[in-house]
């Protein structure tokens, strides 16, 4: 079966610190990757996606991803967080058949 | 742009209860999805659709039912609810390339008592 796992279910860290969320999929076949960012009381968003190519993209807010096609990974990092960083993280994978599978969520709490 | 409309916002059902949550969207887009959201669990896919007239079965299609009889409309129904259907539920819609991002409503927080 194809799945999305997602190894923190929180991660705290403090203001300013790094931070690696951690994402891993199955698949026998290509996928695009995707990570989606909800803050609290709203819907998920977008925050970046790869598709092919380089494996290493970057959002607009300083976040950045890694595609390991050998580990099956896409971790999630940022240098230095921010208090405005606080949300839960989504990873998801599109599949063959047009599924979309989410991950079950990290949360981040960032510490002052 | 009002972008993807859900409605109602929030329900409270009794057990046996009947309803429908009604997605909209006004960007043209093909696909369509609905997924709930339950704490530690994630995002869940209930059903999808394609293109009009069409509908799939996701992760958690059982006890839910789903039309899209307009491309700019996709309804979830549930025929008899359940207090394990108690989740905030979640449309989304896409262009419909598997390389496109998903668009979501804001949720639709439901009550099953």
């Amino acid at each position: 079966a194809q799945s999305v796992t997602q190894l923190d279910s929180q991660v705290p860290v403090f203001e300013e610190a790094p931070v690696e969320l951690r994402c891993n999929y199955s698949s026998s076949v290509s996928v695009y990757l995707f990570w989606y960012v909800q803050y609290p009381n709203q819907g998920l968003q977008l925050l970046l996606k790869y598709l092919s190519g380089s494996t290493l993209v970057k959002s607009i807010n300083g976040f950045e991803a890694e595609f390991n096609k050998s580990q099956t990974s896409f971790h999630l990092r940022k240098p230095s967080v921010h208090i405005s960083d606080t949300a839960e993280y989504f990873c998801a994978v599109n599949l063959r058949d047009d599924k979309i599978i989410f991950g079950k969520g990290t949360r981040l709490h960032i510490l002052p | 742009n009002a972008g993807v409309t859900q409605t109602p916002k929030f329900r409270v059902l009794k057990t046996g209860q009947s309803m429908t949550l009604l997605c909209a969207q006004d960007m043209n887009h093909e696909y369509m999805y609905w997924y709930r959201q339950d704490p530690g669990m994630g995002l869940r896919l209930i059903h999808y659709s394609v293109g009009e007239g069409t509908t799939a079965k996701g992760e958690v299609p059982d006890g839910y039912n789903v039309s899209r009889l307009k491309k700019q409309n996709f309804l979830l129904g549930l025929e008899s609810a359940a207090p394990s259907q108690t989740s905030v539920y979640f449309c989304a819609s896409s262009r419909g390339r598997r390389y496109e991002k998903l668009f979501f409503g804001s949720g639709t927080q439901l009550s099953v008592l």
